[in-house]
C-alpha cells in the first residue's frame, strides 16, 4: 500500500531531551516536507527536501533539523525541545516538487508531541 | 513570495444546503492551488487541485472549486452539504519558482441536521 508513515504517533518528553520523529514513504517521491499544525494557524512548513541531500528551510525552521540521506526517509530532529514545540506534526511527500505537476502531497497520520 | 487567506474561520450550514468556503491567494508565479480536508483526529486528504488545465476543478465527494485569476480567488463549493462534510478545510498554494508550500489557516465547516 502506498503510504507515508510516521513514528512515533504520540510522544511526551521533557525540555532539552533530544528526539527524532521518523518519516518514510514508499512511493519513490522526490519532494518531502515537515509541517506543524497549531490551532488557528493552519499548517506551517518547517523544512522541505527536493531530493536526497537537498534540504531547505520552510517558514518555521527554528529549533528543528532534518536530513535526507535516502530518498524514502526524512527524519525530523529536535535537538533541545522546548514547550513551544508542543504541536501536531505531519510529514508529507509528493512525486514532484511544487509547480512541476503531480505535486499534490500525501500526508502521514501525524505525530502529537508534548514537551513538558 | 506567496500567501493564502481563508476568509472564514468557521462556516455553519444546514444539511442539504450549499457550501461556500472562500480562499484568496497571492503568488508571484503561476500557482498550483489545492484544497485539503481534515476530519476530526484524522490526517489530511486531497479534495482537488488546480494546475492551469481548467479553471473549474471537480474534486471528490461532490466538491468543486473555480480558479479566478482576476480576483485571485479559489473558492470551494458543494451544492448540497452532507453531515459527513463536517471537517476542517485548508486552501494551499505552491509555486514552481518558490518551492515552498503555504497553507491557509483553515475553515471549520459545521453541518447542522
Amino acid at each position: 500500500e502506498a503510504q507515508v508513515t510516521q513514528n512515533p504517533r504520540y510522544l511526551i518528553t521533557v525540555t532539552g531531551k533530544k528526539l527524532t520523529v521518523t518519516c518514510s514513504q514508499n512511493m519513490n517521491h522526490e519532494y518531502m516536507s515537515w509541517y506543524r499544525q497549531d490551532p488557528g494557524l493552519g499548517l506551517r512548513q518547517i523544512y522541505y527536501s527536493m531530493n536526497v541531500e537537498v534540504t531547505d528551510k520552510g517558514d518555521v525552521p527554528e529549533g528543528y533539523k532534518v536530513s535526507r540521506k535516502e530518498k524514502r526517509n526524512f527524519p525530523l530532529i529536535l535537538e533541545s525541545p522546548s514547550p513551544n514545540q508542543t504541536s501536531l506534526y505531519f510529514c508529507a511527500s509528493s512525486l514532484n516538487r511544487p509547480g512541476q505537476g503531480y505535486d499534490e502531497q500525501f500526508f502521514g497520520p501525524g505525530t502529537r508531541l508534548t514537551v513538558l | 513570495a506567496q500567501s493564502v487567506t481563508q476568509l472564514d474561520s468557521h462556516v455553519s450550514v444546514s444539511e442539504g444546503t450549499p457550501v461556500l468556503l472562500r480562499c484568496n491567494y497571492s503568488s508571484s508565479y503561476s500557482p498550483s492551488l489545492f484544497w485539503y480536508v481534515q476530519h476530526p483526529n484524522k490526517g489530511l486528504q486531497l479534495l482537488l487541485k488546480y494546475t492551469s488545465a481548467a479553471t473549474l476543478v471537480k474534486g471528490i465527494n461532490g466538491f468543486e472549486a473555480e480558479f479566478k485569476k482576476s480576483e485571485t480567488s479559489f473558492h470551494l463549493t458543494k451544492p448540497s452539504a452532507h453531515m459527513s462534510d463536517a471537517a476542517e478545510y485548508f486552501c494551499v498554494v505552491s509555486t514552481g519558482g518558490y518551492q515552498k508550500v503555504t497553507f491557509g489557516t483553515g475553515t471549520k465547516l459545521q453541518v447542522i441536521p
